[in-house]
């Protein structure tokens, strides 16, 4: 336990659905990550809030929408979705973005299917 | 090519010694890391190193760092069937708080 909660573990939605991932952390973090994880890949850095604001977009399409409603919760709206969005979706915290040598605490991750 | 590289994959006999290597180009990194991830799980920090440090060691982990040629090594001593895991190495450099991280290396345990 990490203390990055991430709500759902498991997810199978089809191509026209709108679906949400939930990400909770309550270590008193101010920054907030969403990556993605596909096999045999780098980890990709999708989006970075810290203190609430986004201030990271990697080129992400916009059928991933992030939202960040205060420094515990951390959502990604998910609408429109092709196949090759299928992955793991990790969330993650750490106690700010541009601190040198600050750990980051991952959550369990949300595996998402596209069908 | 990527910016850091590890091998996708290392198998090791039980009780031997496991050596896990990653390689990176950027020689602004200030710090480097070994993540952990178990299977159905997120990543855990297991450990990391400040890039003045050419070693560092935790129990069974002995992290090493050779700067010059850019090489960072993970070695487990005494692999036990509960290091089965990915590793992940990633580095942040001084130019962007970002951790930029490698694929990951799959441990196997053989018997």
């Amino acid at each position: 336990e990490t203390g990055v909660t991430q709500t759902p573990r498991h997810l199978v939605m089809g191509m026209t659905n709108k679906k949400s991932l939930k990400c909770e952390q309550h270590l008193g973090h101010n920054a907030m990550y969403w990556y993605k994880q596909s096999a045999k890949k780098p980890l990709e850095l999708m989006f970075v809030y810290n203190f609430k604001e986004q201030t990271e977009n990697n080129s992400v399409p916009s059928r991933f929408s992030p939202e960040c409603p205060n420094s515990s919760h951390l959502f990604l709206h998910l609408h429109t979705l092709q196949p090759e969005d299928s992955a793991l979706y990790l969330c993650a915290s750490s106690q700010d973005s541009g601190g040198v040598g600050t750990e980051a605490f991952f959550g369990q991750g949300t595996r998402l299917t596209v069908v | 090519g990527e910016d850091v590289e590890q091998s996708l994959f290392l198998s090791v006999r039980e009780g031997d010694s496991s050596v896990i290597n990653c390689t990176y180009t950027d020689s602004s990194s200030t710090y480097l890391y070994w993540y952990k991830q178990e299977p159905g799980a997120g990543l855990q920090l297991l450990t990391y190193i400040f890039s003045n440090m050419d070693m560092k060691q935790d129990q069974r982990l002995t992290v090493l760092l050779n700067k010059k040629d850019k090489h960072l090594s993970l070695r487990i001593a005494d692999t036990q069937t509960g290091d089965s895991a990915i590793y992940f190495c990633a580095e942040k450099r001084d130019s962007n708080y970002q951790l930029i991280w490698g694929a990951g290396t799959k441990l196997i345990i053989k018997p």
